[in-house]
């Protein structure tokens, strides 16, 4: 079990560039989060996966942010055309779907929107 | 949707002091988790505890669902206990997965 792992831990773009994130889950994890923590504020969460449905999207996530995860394995979180608000932290989580579900968390990918 | 109140926002603590952290929550949950963010920004599980009571070394956590509410009390506080405490739920009405994260305490304990 090595965790789950983020890449890459920090990222500093231009406004109006397109970035992607990769989250890699604990393997035998079949649910799989997103979320996104701005400075001193909990992690909002953003969409999840169950194998590779999304069968969930909040309301924060504009137009502007996709999220995939081919196979039930690692997501990918693209956010198109940035914007400054868009700097954040970007958090995934793993988790077996049943009675007991508790979220193991990544390092988080760092953004920075110049 | 559900609400998350933590209290206190901030706390001091002499290294060895004990401590009390609340969260309260506007509805019914059938998943609460305590976790600590270091200051790295690590969020790392400390309890799952949607009712009962729960002890792990010099942490232990107690969910009163009937009255929503939660408890997290540290004893002989170290310095490495520093960071933010989240206490994050799941309203068990809505149909939905996610947690709600309150917005945290901040403990800084001093030597």
């Amino acid at each position: 079990d090595t965790g789950v792992s983020q890449n890459p831990r920090h990222k500093i773009t231009k406004r109006g560039q397109n970035v992607t994130f990769r989250c890699d889950p604990i393997s035998e994890h079949n649910r799989l989060y997103w979320y996104r923590q701005t400075l001193g504020q909990g992690p909002e969460f953003l969409t999840y996966f169950q194998n590779e449905a999304q069968l969930e999207k909040s309301r924060l996530l504009s137009d502007r942010f996709s999220a995939e995860r081919p196979k039930g394995s690692f997501s990918t979180l693209e956010i198109q055309r940035t914007e400054q608000g868009d700097s954040a932290m970007y958090l995934c989580a793993s988790t077996v779907a049943g009675i007991q579900e508790t979220q193991y968390f990544g390092p988080g990918t760092r953004l920075l929107v110049l | 949707g559900i609400q998350v109140e933590q209290s206190p926002p901030d706390l001091i603590l002499q290294e060895g002091a004990n401590s009390t952290l609340r969260c309260n929550f506007s509805d019914s949950v059938n998943n609460l988790q305590w976790f600590h963010q270091n200051p790295w920004g690590q969020l790392i599980n400390l309890f799952y505890i949607p009712s009962g009571t729960k002890q792990n070394g010099r942490l232990s956590a107690t969910t009163v669902a009937t009255e929503r509410y939660s408890l997290l009390y540290i004893s002989s506080s170290q310095t490495t206990d520093s960071g933010v405490y989240f206490c994050a739920v799941r309203n068990s009405g809505a149909g939905s997965y996610q947690l709600t994260f309150g917005k945290g305490t901040k403990l800084s304990v001093i030597p």
